[in-house]
């Protein structure tokens, strides 16, 4: 069984580019959420895959988006990229919308 | 509207000596209460978890934590800490009413155990 893995590891963009985050959810889990977790905080639910869809999203403006691929791994999307955005960025997959997640080891995204 | 209060922002402890990480919460209708562990650049581990039944919860590596209702607590503890136990520990809610599976995290608590 293999575990949720993320990619990159790091990344470094400048203001106003755009970036794509992936996630490798856990061998079959079918629910992909993902966090941002700032600097000295707790991670901050941004929005929910499950089966393809997006299902429940956190305070968090357009410019964050995903996808689900039919093999449920997933990506997080952020557009025109600013300095608040630089934080570290979780994927968690689980059994269903409501499952126990598993965490991988996170995107730490640097934004100039 | 939820939330969670981890009130303090580090926790010191002796080896051997017992631990508790203090968390409280709000919500509107029935919790369901989380403890997660995060060692220095890695995800977040699960440690323990709170549906319902039994108000006192045993988890992974020793840990268990106990719901409180009336006061609104899910404290973590444990009987004898290790200096391996040092890490940020997060305590999260979600409110299990209404179908949202959306989890409200706190601030982290950071263990430091001295040998």
């Amino acid at each position: 069984e293999t575990g949720v893995t993320q990619s990159p590891t790091h990344l470094i963009k400048t203001r106003g580019q755009q970036v794509t985050l992936r996630c490798s959810s856990q061998s079959g889990h079918n629910t992909v959420s993902w966090y941002q977790q700032a600097l000295g905080q707790g991670p901050q639910f941004i929005f929910q895959y499950y089966r393809e869809e997006e299902n429940g999203r956190g305070n968090f403006p357009p410019r964050f988006s995903g996808l689900q691929f039919p093999n449920y791994s997933s990506e997080l999307n952020v557009n025109a990229l600013e300095l608040d955005d630089s934080a570290l960025y979780l994927c968690a997959s689980s059994l269903g919308e409501g499952g126990e997640q598993y965490f991988g080891p996170g995107t730490r995204l640097t934004v100039t | 509207a939820q939330s969670v209060a981890q009130p303090e922002d580090q926790v010191n402890v002796a080896e051997g000596n017992p631990l508790t990480v203090k968390c409280t919460y709000s919500v509107s209708g029935n919790p369901y209460l989380f403890w997660y562990v995060q060692y220095p650049n890695r995800g977040l581990q699960f440690l323990l978890k709170y549906i319902t039944g039994d108000n006192l919860v045993k988890g992974s590596y020793g840990f268990e934590a106990e719901f409180n209702k009336s006061q609104t607590s899910f404290h973590l503890k444990k009987p004898s800490a290790l200096v391996s136990d040092s890490a940020l520990y997060f305590c999260a809610v979600r409110d299990n009413t209404g179908g949202s599976y959306i989890p409200t995290f706190g601030r982290g608590t950071s263990l430091i155990v001295h040998p």
